[in-house]
């Protein structure tokens, strides 16, 4: 089946850096999206990679993707007050649709 | 990246009476756009798939007679809230989906409140 699983909160300090993990089970996704969402927005792509790959970088994300695994993270270096969100990881299943997790809510603390 | 904006952004009616919310891709064309209903503090559900030129797809449990979907054309698609319900007042999220990649462009959401 499509599940996706995500941690639902995630504390840190400015300046430190931010893990948000995300699983899923349907090994036949092509991409896979970071999506972040603030208060009373809709979602903005963050960045995505292609199932093909280990690793992308785009200046402070940082995604890595363990495909034997299915296991995907995305890191935020050097986190700051306006990255604080909810994060949605997400992929595409083998019907088109995006099948996405129930978010992370990144809290981050002067 | 490609803009999606939805109309209005907001919006509160009486119950009985219907909405119409727009999403349109502002600088492409999409023949897919997706309708989403979020509750607070929760992920996205996807109610219907929007096809233009068709009709659209809805997911099980979505009433398809009570939101009804237009897809007139490749930049708009509508939902229309019809007989709208104080447990219908949500946030209404659209995506348009960007070939060749498969992704979804999001618009920024309508806030539905139904008195």
């Amino acid at each position: 089946g499509e599940d996706v699983e995500q941690s639902l909160f995630l504390s840190v300090r400015e300046g430190d850096s931010s893990v948000i993990n995300c699983t899923y089970t349907d090994s036949s996704s092509t991409y896979l999206y970071w999506y972040k969402q603030e208060p009373g927005a809709g979602l903005q792509l963050l960045t995505y990679i292609f199932s093909n790959m280990d690793m992308k970088q785009d200046q402070r994300l940082t995604v890595l993707l363990n495909k034997k695994d299915k296991h995907l993270s995305l890191r935020i270096a050097d986190t700051q007050t306006g990255d604080s969100a909810i994060y949605f990881c997400a992929y595409s299943g083998n019907t088109g649709k995006l099948i996405f997790g129930q978010g992370t809510t990144l809290q981050v603390k002067p | 990246g490609a803009v999606v904006s939805q109309h209005p952004s907001w919006v509160i009616c009486k119950s009985g009476t219907s909405v119409k919310i727009e999403c349109r891709s502002l600088d492409f064309q999409a023949t897919t756009m997706f309708w989403y209903r979020q509750f607070p503090k929760q992920s996205l559900m996807l109610m219907a798939t929007s096809n233009e030129g068709s009709k659209a797809t809805y997911e099980q449990g979505v009433e398809k007679d009570k939101f009804l979907i237009n897809h007139a054309s490749l930049t708009l698609s509508t939902l229309t809230v019809t007989s709208a319900h104080p447990e219908d007042s949500s946030f209404y999220i659209c995506s348009a989906r960007f070939p060749p990649r498969n992704e979804q462009f999001f618009g920024p959401g309508t806030r539905l409140t139904v008195l």
